[in-house]
């Protein structure tokens, strides 16, 4: 199984800067990673796949880099909507699909 | 519009059984690959199940045995038969498509609402 580590847990930037979120993969997944955003209650979201493609009707503001096993989401001027928690997954090992632990990102 | 509508959830005492239904609309479960994602009280997303388009079914280790997923394409529903239940097994669980069927190595592009399982007695 391959692990994802999401990294902080928790980030606290303050609205209108920029946010820098980490996921790490055990092993190479090539680009097959996908980034979700969740808010209380809600479903999860999808934001990116193939590590740096935006799905559709997500804002220019997100944007995601890397491949093998270092990948980065960025929000480059945070909304009050964008507070939430996102998680990463992993979809080159199937059908062993498997996400990262999540950051939760909060108002400073 | 694509939309998922899960239901069937609830309160089920240990060694229990339940059946999920998600209704799917404006597009064919058929032609997509179909999972389960659930999510514990407090915690993160963990993968449950996949059944392809062609029909092959895959499960995690943490179910494998006790959950089935299936689907009616008449209905145009995914289900999952969850027997032998564990208050381990207490979730949100969603339904989930992937934008294609032609490609295992897929994410997850429309989710539904969930529904709760709760395990306990």
């Amino acid at each position: 199984e391959i692990v994802m580590t999401q990294s902080p847990a928790t980030l606290s930037v303050s609205p209108g800067e920029r946010a820098t979120l980490s996921c790490r993969a055990s092993q190479s997944v090539s680009s097959n990673l996908a980034w979700y955003q969740q808010k209380p209650g809600q479903a999860p979201r999808l934001l990116i796949y193939g590590a740096s493609t935006r799905a559709t009707g997500i804002p220019a503001r997100f944007s995601g880099s890397g491949s093998g096993t270092e990948f980065t989401l960025t929000i480059s001027s945070l909304q009050s909507e964008d507070f939430a928690v996102y998680y990463c997954q992993q979809y080159n090992n199937w059908p062993g699909y498997t996400f990262g632990q999540g950051t939760k990102l909060e108002i400073k | 519009e694509v939309q998922l509508v899960e239901s069937g959830g609830g309160l089920v005492q240990p060694g229990g059984s339940l059946r999920l239904s998600c209704a799917a609309s404006g597009f064919t479960v058929s032609s997509n690959y179909m999972s389960w994602v659930r999510q514990a009280p407090g915690k993160g997303l963990e993968w449950v199940s996949v059944i392809y388009s062609g029909g092959s079914t895959y499960y995690a280790d943490s179910v494998k045995g006790r959950f089935t997923i299936s689907r009616d394409n008449s209905k145009n529903t995914l289900y999952l038969q969850m027997n032998s239940l564990r208050a381990e097994d207490t979730a949100v669980y969603y339904c989930a498509r992937s934008p294609y069927g032609g490609n295992p190595k897929t994410y997850f592009d429309y989710w539904g609402q969930g529904t709760l399982v709760t395990v306990s007695s």
